[in-house]
């Protein structure tokens, strides 16, 4: 699987926009993009997916530039809630490395009043 | 929906000493995962099952650690002996049968405390 890149820690206002940015620079064109977040004591929580096109769903957006060597998490209106670590994974959608999740460091986001 | 359960939550044990995690993946799943995670790292996958076979061991050490999941629904990891260095959180996951693009649901994990 494709390595990716995140800054370590990002900080964002509640209510105000995150914007989680990610680089993939090798992805192949049969990986998707897939965003997973941990809030602290719990389990990765998956959030969205997408190969090449934007998606949007009821938790946030991603955005995935024209070539796919990047991406961006959008959590439209943070709340203190969101704070936890994003994963930004890329991974294969079939064969026999498929099912396997690499996680990286990730984004510490916190959120602040 | 209940989720993926695991138990126990958290677990102090002596080094040399034997341990046993459990895992209810969400009903219907075919695909099971063991991921390990040290602190302040990313989880890393330890074993993968596709019903009752596990098709990909390759990250599990096998000289301590072993797996089963018996009629692939619930499924146990073994550590015999534990060592300091097996100090982590071990997180269940579970997905509808591969080739499927959704995502994996995790459990809450058991923090394992080696002393």
């Amino acid at each position: 699987d494709a390595k990716t890149t995140q800054p370590t820690s990002m900080d964002c206002a509640e209510g105000r926009a995150a914007n989680l940015p990610c680089n993939h620079s090798t992805i192949s064109g049969n990986e998707y993009v897939y965003w997973y977040r941990q809030i602290h004591s719990q389990g990765p929580q998956y959030i969205i997916h997408g190969l090449k096109n934007n998606e949007t769903n009821e938790m946030a957006s991603l955005i995935i530039t024209e070539d796919r060597k990047s991406s961006t998490l959008i959590l439209p209106h943070a709340t203190l809630r969101d704070t936890a670590v994003y994963y930004c994974i890329v991974r294969v959608a079939g064969g026999t490395s498929y099912g396997k999740l690499t996680f990286g460091q990730g984004t510490i986001l916190t959120v602040h009043p | 929906e209940a989720g993926v359960v695991q138990s126990p939550r958290y677990k102090i044990i002596e080094k040399k000493q034997p341990v046993a995690f459990w895992c209810n993946p969400i009903s219907g799943h075919n695909t099971l995962y063991w991921y390990r995670q040290n602190l302040g790292q990313g989880p890393e996958l330890l074993i993968r099952y596709e019903n009752e076979e596990a098709v990909d061991d390759s990250q599990l050490p096998k000289d301590r650690f072993s797996a089963e999941r018996l009629k692939g629904v619930d499924s146990t990891l073994k550590i015999q002996p534990a060592e300091l260095g097996d100090s982590a959180v071990y997180l269940c996951a579970s997905s509808p049968r591969t080739g499927k693009k959704d995502g994996y649901t995790f459990g809450s994990g058991t923090r394992l405390t080696v002393v």
